[in-house]
């Protein structure tokens, strides 16, 4: 079974600065996605950044980043220059494509809380 | 365009009662998802809608939990009688399609607690 891991429960980043989230996932699948997910507290979810695993360019939105390494199974998210608004939790999250069996659910990890200090 | 919305966005509830939530997805959506969020969790799937088909529901509690999406649109979840265990979040999501990188958009969830 496909498994996400989020190894940082919390992480703290400085405003206007640098920070990277971890996420590694379990898949015997060669065609997948992943996406990050931002979790405010006011609960809503909201799509921050994806990728297809076919794809070898690294995505982008703006300040977010990843850094997407197929073969470690590893997929990060760089945001730069911090904004207090950052603030939140962030969900690493996988799909398999959905044939051969697969249902091609998300598969959530566990998330990381960031902190932005102003 | 209006996002998914969930109402209630808070639900206080006496074990052994039951309780529903109500999910309108965004217009034009044929796949609408049912997610169950524990404190501390990411969000697991609870059941998945094709239209008005409950295509996937293997992580369904049916002996207490159910769900129905009546023409397609709106959907309710029902949990009867509800246990303390089942305090959470409970969000909704919707999609174009259940296909590939197709975005999932999610409503604002209800957090459920049972005293």
């Amino acid at each position: 079974a496909q498994t996400v891991t989020q190894s940082q429960p919390e992480m703290s980043v400085q405003e206007a600065e640098t920070v990277t989230l971890s996420c590694t996932y379990d898949t015997s699948e060669s065609d997948y996605y992943l996406f990050w997910y931002k979790q405010p507290p006011s609960r809503q979810m909201i799509l921050v950044i994806r990728q297809e695993a076919y794809k070898q360019q690294n995505a982008t939105e703006n300040r977010f980043s990843v850094n997407f390494q197929k073969a470690a199974k590893s997929f990060s998210l760089k945001i730069s220059d911090s904004q207090l608004g950052d603030a939140a939790m962030y969900f690493c999250a996988y799909r398999a494509p959905n044939y051969g069996g697969s249902q091609g659910n998300l598969i959530f990890g566990k998330g990381t809380k960031l902190s932005v200090k102003p | 365009e209006a996002g998914v919305v969930q109402s209630p966005r808070y639900k206080i509830i006496e074990k052994k009662q039951p309780v529903a939530f109500w999910c309108n997805p965004i217009s034009g959506h044929n796949t609408l998802y049912w997610y169950l969020q524990n404190l501390g969790q990411g969000p697991e799937l609870l059941i998945r809608y094709e239209n008005e088909e409950a295509v996937d529901d293997s992580q369904l509690p049916k002996d207490r939990f159910s769900a129905e999406r009546l023409k397609g649109v709106d959907s309710t979840l029902k949990i009867q009688p509800a246990e303390l265990g089942d305090s959470a979040v409970y969000l909704c999501a919707s999609s174009l399609h259940h296909r590939g990188g197709n975005e999932q958009f999610f409503g604002p969830g209800t957090r459920l607690t049972v005293l």
